[in-house]
Parts: C-alpha cells; sequence; structure tokens
C-alpha cells in the first residue's frame, strides 16, 4: 500500500510558464514533508522541504504547499526553465523513520 | 568535498555470484540508507541503519544484507545474484535530529545481473 502517491508519471509545460507538481500521501502522521530532484544517472538531490508545522515554504522559483486536510502537497516551480527537466521525487517521514518516496514525476519543460 | 561516495559506479555481474556496495559518507550523519531505483516503482527501501551497530529492514529487503561497523560505512551485500536485482542502488545518509534533516544521496551504482 502506497503510503506517498505521486499519479501523474509525466508532465509536459512551456518555458516560462507554472510548473505544478502533486504529491498525495495517506499516513496522518507524517511530519516533514520533502521534494528531490533527479538527473539521468546522477543521485537525487534535495530541492525543498516542508514541516507539517507549516503550509508553505518558499526558495527562490520553488514553492512547496502542504494542505494537511486534504493530505496533499504541491511544488510549484515559476518560472520554469529547460533545466528544470527531471524527475521530481515527493518523499515523508515520521520523526525518525526512513523517508518514503513516490514514484516520482518526469517534468519536461520545453523550450 | 563532502559527500557521499558509491562503488562501483557500474558492475555487470553474473548470476548467483556474491557482491557487495560500497557506499561512505563524510558529514558524520548517523543514519544510512540504500535504496533501489527501478522504473516506474521510484526509489524503494533495502536496508537501514540510524546509528553504527544497528540495522533495519525496509520494503525490500530479501536478498540482501548489510552491516553497519562504524558511522562512515554502509556496505550492502548481495550473497547470491539474481536478474531481479538488476537495478541502479543509491545510498543515502541523513542527521537524525528531530527529524528535520535533508537527507542526501550519492551517485548511484548501476548493477547488472545476468
Amino acid at each position: 500500500d502506497q503510503q506517498v502517491k505521486q499519479n501523474s508519471p509525466s508532465l509536459s509545460v512551456q518555458e516560462g510558464r507554472i510548473s505544478i507538481l502533486n504529491c498525495d500521501y495517506t499516513n496522518s502522521m507524517f511530519d516533514y514533508f520533502l521534494w528531490y530532484k533527479k538527473y539521468p544517472a546522477e543521485g537525487p538531490t534535495f530541492l525543498i522541504s516542508i514541516s507539517s508545522i507549516k503550509d508553505k515554504n518558499e526558495d527562490g522559483r520553488f514553492t512547496v504547499f502542504l494542505n494537511k486536510s486534504a493530505k496533499h502537497l504541491s511544488l510549484h516551480i515559476v518560472p520554469s526553465q529547460p533545466g528544470d527537466s527531471a524527475v521530481y521525487f515527493c518523499a515523508a517521514s515520521e520523526g525518525n523513520t526512513p523517508l518514503v518516496f513516490g514514484k516520482g514525476t518526469r517534468l519536461s519543460v520545453i523550450a | 568535498i563532502a559527500g557521499i561516495t558509491q562503488a562501483p559506479t557500474s558492475q555487470i555481474l553474473a548470476a548467483g555470484r556474491r557482491m557487495t556496495l560500497r557506499c561512505t559518507q563524510d558529514m558524520r550523519h548517523n543514519a544510512m540508507y540504500w535504496y533501489r531505483q527501478d522504473l516506474g516503482l521510484g526509489l524503494r527501501l533495502i536496508h537501514y541503519s540510524n546509528t553504527a551497530g544497528t540495522t533495519g529492514k525496509g520494503e525490500v529487503p530479501d536478498g540482501y544484507s548489510v552491516s553497519r561497523a562504524n558511522t562512515d560505512d554502509f556496505p550492502l551485500t548481495l550473497a547470491s545474484a539474481v536478474p531481479s536485482q538488476t537495478s541502479v542502488y543509491f545510498c543515502a545518509s541523513r542527521r537524525l535530529a528531530g527529524g528535520t534533516d535533508t537527507q542526501y544521496f550519492g551517485p548511484g551504482t548501476r548493477l547488472t545481473v545476468l
């Protein structure tokens, strides 16, 4: 049973527009959420995180929104750039338990 | 540069052979993890260790073993490799301090079992 779900395997966005990647989770005890970005032949790299006590965290072009009542988080990238093309993984944890990852969404930013 | 190193970068292995994937971190993180990445399945946890001397099973532990003799090293062993273990393996580490610390990944090992 998947605790973290990324229901869109892929997403295509025009350069300069907004990219919205979505993630749903089932475990209400999760208290920390992260997004990772992965290029081919490289390890995942940390992008942005949010604690369950917040509903928004922003870092430059990247903003993560958390809706605890809906058990939903999203990553917004504005404006999208071709270099943002990668696979994005959503992850969640409860305290010090290991991160649980979604299956990933492949973002393609078209110039 | 501080981080996580993995060796080998890639390996082709005959089925039935024993193989150890190496992972070393220099960030003094107490927790370390092994994941495998397969197309359409995302990152699945194999084994983890919250501190030196302890290990735990993840989502897909069968066929794999780990040890954590010290803080820095966390080797993953396939005792008798099978083709279904063909995958990309990522080691990761994290400083456990209240559960809000970033987890960092190594560059991965691409393993092919024939």
